[in-house]
Order: C-alpha cells, then sequence, then structure tokens
C-alpha cells in the first residue's frame, strides 16, 4: 500500500518556468491538501479539494493552480515560477467525514527556483 | 482567521527528563492533531483529539485537550534520543474539508 506518493522528489527550475507536482494516493480519500513548507513558518495550506472535480483556495494561493480530475489525483501547477516559491510541498489525503482520521501526508517535493 | 502558536520554537533536554510543549490556537476548534517530523522527512500522525478533556498517551508521549482554554499539550516523560524530531500542532478549522492550520513547529532534540 503506497499511501501518498508525490513526483518528483526534487526539482531545479529557472524564474519564469512552469511545472506540475503530481500528487496520487491509493486509499481512495475524498479530500486532498497542497501544503508548501518554509524554514521556521510549520506548513502553509495552497490550495484543497473536497472531491473528483472540485477545489478551493487555502491561505497561501496565489502563483498556484490546482486541478482534481480524477479522485486518487491532484495536480499542483506553477505557471511562471517565481523565487519566492522555492520551498518544500506537502501534499496529503484524508477521509470525506467525520470521525478521528488524520490526514496522511506524501514524502514531499524540494523545489528550488534560480 | 485561525492563528496557532506553539511554544517553545527550540527544546533541547537531556535523556530521562520530562517537558510539555504547549499549543494555543485563537478560534474555537473541537479537534486538534499532534505530527512528529524527522529532518528531511514526511509528517507523521502522532494523535488524534477530538473532543474537550480528550487525552491520548502513546509509549512516552502524551497529548491533551481543553478545548475551553483553547490550548493543548504534548508531555514528554523520560525522554529518550530516539524523541528528536520536530513536533507540530494542528487545530482544525470549523467547517468543510477539515482543513488544518499548523504551529510552527517545536523542534525536541535529546541529548545523553
Amino acid at each position: 500500500n503506497a499511501g501518498v506518493t508525490q513526483t518528483p522528489k526534487f526539482r531545479v527550475l529557472k524564474t519564469g518556468q512552469s511545472m506540475t507536482l503530481l500528487c496520487a494516493q491509493d486509499m481512495n480519500h475524498e479530500y486532498m491538501y497542497w501544503y508548501r513548507q518554509d524554514p521556521g513558518m510549520g506548513l502553509r495550506l495552497i490550495h484543497y479539494s473536497v472531491g473528483e472535480g472540485t477545489t478551493a483556495k487555502g491561505e497561501v494561493p496565489d502563483g498556484y493552480n490546482v486541478s482534481r480530475l480524477k479522485k486518487q489525483n491532484f495536480l499542483l501547477g506553477l505557471e511562471s515560477a517565481a523565487p519566492s516559491q522555492t520551498s518544500v510541498y506537502f501534499c496529503a489525503s484524508r477521509y470525506g467525514g467525520e470521525g478521528n482520521q488524520p490526514q496522511h501526508f506524501g514524502d514531499g517535493t524540494r523545489l528550488s527556483i534560480l | 482567521e485561525l492563528k496557532v502558536e506553539q511554544n517553545p520554537l527550540f527544546l533541547s533536554m537531556q535523556e530521562g527528563k520530562n517537558y510539555t510543549i504547549y499549543c494555543n490556537y485563537s478560534t474555537t476548534s473541537d479537534r486538534l492533531y499532534w505530527y512528529r517530523q524527522d529532518p528531511g522527512k514526511s509528517l507523521e500522525s502522532l494523535f488524534v483529539l477530538l473532543s474537550n478533556g480528550a487525552v491520548k498517551q502513546e509509549g512516552r508521549l502524551m497529548a491533551s485537550l481543553d478545548t475551553k482554554a483553547r490550548l493543548s499539550t504534548l508531555h514528554i516523560t523520560a525522554a529518550v534520543h530516539d524523541l528528536s524530531a520536530t513536533y507540530f500542532c494542528a487545530p482544525e478549522d470549523a467547517g468543510t474539508a477539515s482543513k488544518l492550520t499548523f504551529g510552527t513547529g517545536t523542534r525536541l532534540q535529546v541529548t545523553l
């Protein structure tokens, strides 16, 4: 059982380039999330999704777009990368209802923008 | 907007000692999660606290939640080196999608 898988694990981009980060989960979770983690700032929510075909903005959505065309996949896009987007990006998923289920996290994508 | 404050931000403690990490949050939340992160790694769920007065224990770690005081604590008993990591608390936002707001984390270093 792979859980939450993020690709790629590392990437270096030049300012202005675009790229897409892929998150795939095999737990049939309804909810999925994208976070960024910067030193000393904890994790901040970028975008999230409560189901296939639906997305919503989180705390820091500017400069990012997302899509959830299939339940198991949640894509994060950077249309024109900026140095301020250098960060570690984590994807998470969760069962979509009440109860005691935590969010499950992927291993992260380390992204550097030069 | 939910704000989360953890303290201390950094904690160096000797093996065998006890200590408590505090997590204060600014608005009503009935659920709170604690996660552990090792350097360069993902986040691992430690505890899910679902109601006021909830207490959970696993090994040398015990977490509690006081929703009226908007406070959660993570107590470490007789620390060992393997507990060295960064610990995050994350209260759940009221509303849909079970969104979490993370604290800045407490970096714990356990020394011999």
